[in-house]
C-alpha cells in the first residue's frame, strides 16, 4: 500500500506555543488530504479536508484560526496548532487519498501532542 | 442513530479461530467500503477496500458487502495474536470526500 508519513511523531510543548505537524504522501500524489483527531479509545474525528492549492474545509466546531492547514503540494500538508492549550492534547492523524484506484485513503502514523 | 454502527467489543478469540467483524449502515448512497486496522498509538492501516457489493479476498482476510442489507463484514481466518488491534470500518458515497467511520471493534486473539 501507499505510504503516508507524519512528523513529528510525538511533541511536548508549553501552553501558548504553536506546533506544526507535517504530513507527506511518499510514493503517490494525494488529491485530497484529511486531518483527524483521536482521543483515547475513541474513533477518529475529522477536523478538516484540504485539496492542493485551495483553502481547507473545516468540520463544524473546529476553529480554523486555531488549526491552520496548508496544503502546498500534492504530497505535503501541514497542520499548525496555534496558541496550544492543554485541552488540545490529543493524537492527530493525517490521511491522504490517492493510490492506484484513486479512492483509497491512507493514514499516517499519527502525532501525539502533549501541551503542558 | 449513528450512520455507521459497529460493536465496540472487545471480542476475544483463541489463536487460530475465524473472526467475523461487522458494520451496519443507514445511508444507501455509500458505495466505497474500507476496513482499517489500528494498533494502539498508531495510525489506521488500510486492510481492504471494495466498491459496491460483493466479496474480496486478500490472504487471510475476506471482505463482504451486502448493500441490500446495508451490512459489511470482515473475516479473518487463522487468527494470530498479532491480529489483536482495533478494526474500523469506513465508507463513503460517490460524490463525497469524507469517510464515515464506525466506532471500531477491539479484537484480542489469545495464544
Amino acid at each position: 500500500g501507499a505510504v503516508v508519513s507524519q512528523h513529528p511523531s510525538w511533541v511536548i510543548c508549553k501552553s501558548g506555543t504553536s506546533v506544526k505537524i507535517e504530513c507527506r504522501s511518499l510514493d503517490f500524489q494525494a488529491t485530497t488530504m484529511f486531518w483527524y483527531r483521536q482521543f483515547p479509545k475513541q474513533s477518529l474525528m475529522l477536523m478538516a479536508t484540504s485539496n492542493e492549492g485551495s483553502k481547507a474545509t473545516y468540520e463544524q466546531g473546529v476553529e480554523k484560526d486555531k488549526f491552520l492547514i496548508n496544503h502546498a503540494s500534492l504530497t505535503l500538508s501541514t497542520l499548525t496548532v496555534t496558541s496550544a492549550h492543554p485541552e488540545d492534547s490529543s493524537f492527530y492523524i493525517c490521511s491522504a487519498r490517492g493510490g492506484r484506484a484513486g479512492y483509497e485513503q491512507f493514514f499516517g502514523p499519527g502525532t501525539r501532542l502533549t501541551v503542558l | 442513530q449513528k450512520e455507521v454502527e459497529q460493536d465496540p467489543g472487545p471480542l476475544s478469540v483463541p489463536e487460530g479461530a475465524i473472526v467475523s467483524l461487522n458494520c451496519t449502515y443507514s445511508n444507501s448512497a455509500f458505495q466505497y467500503f474500507m476496513w482499517y486496522r489500528q494498533y494502539s498509538r498508531k495510525g489506521p492501516e488500510l486492510l481492504m477496500y471494495t466498491y459496491s457489493s460483493g466479496n474480496k479476498e486478500d490472504g487471510r482476510f475476506t471482505a463482504q458487502v451486502d448493500k441490500s442489507s446495508k451490512y459489511i463484514s470482515l473475516f479473518i481466518r487463522d487468527s494470530q495474536p498479532s491480529d489483536s488491534a482495533t478494526y474500523l470500518c469506513a465508507m463513503r458515497n460517490n460524490a463525497g470526500n469524507m469517510l464515515t467511520f464506525g466506532g471500531g471493534t477491539r479484537l484480542m486473539v489469545k495464544p
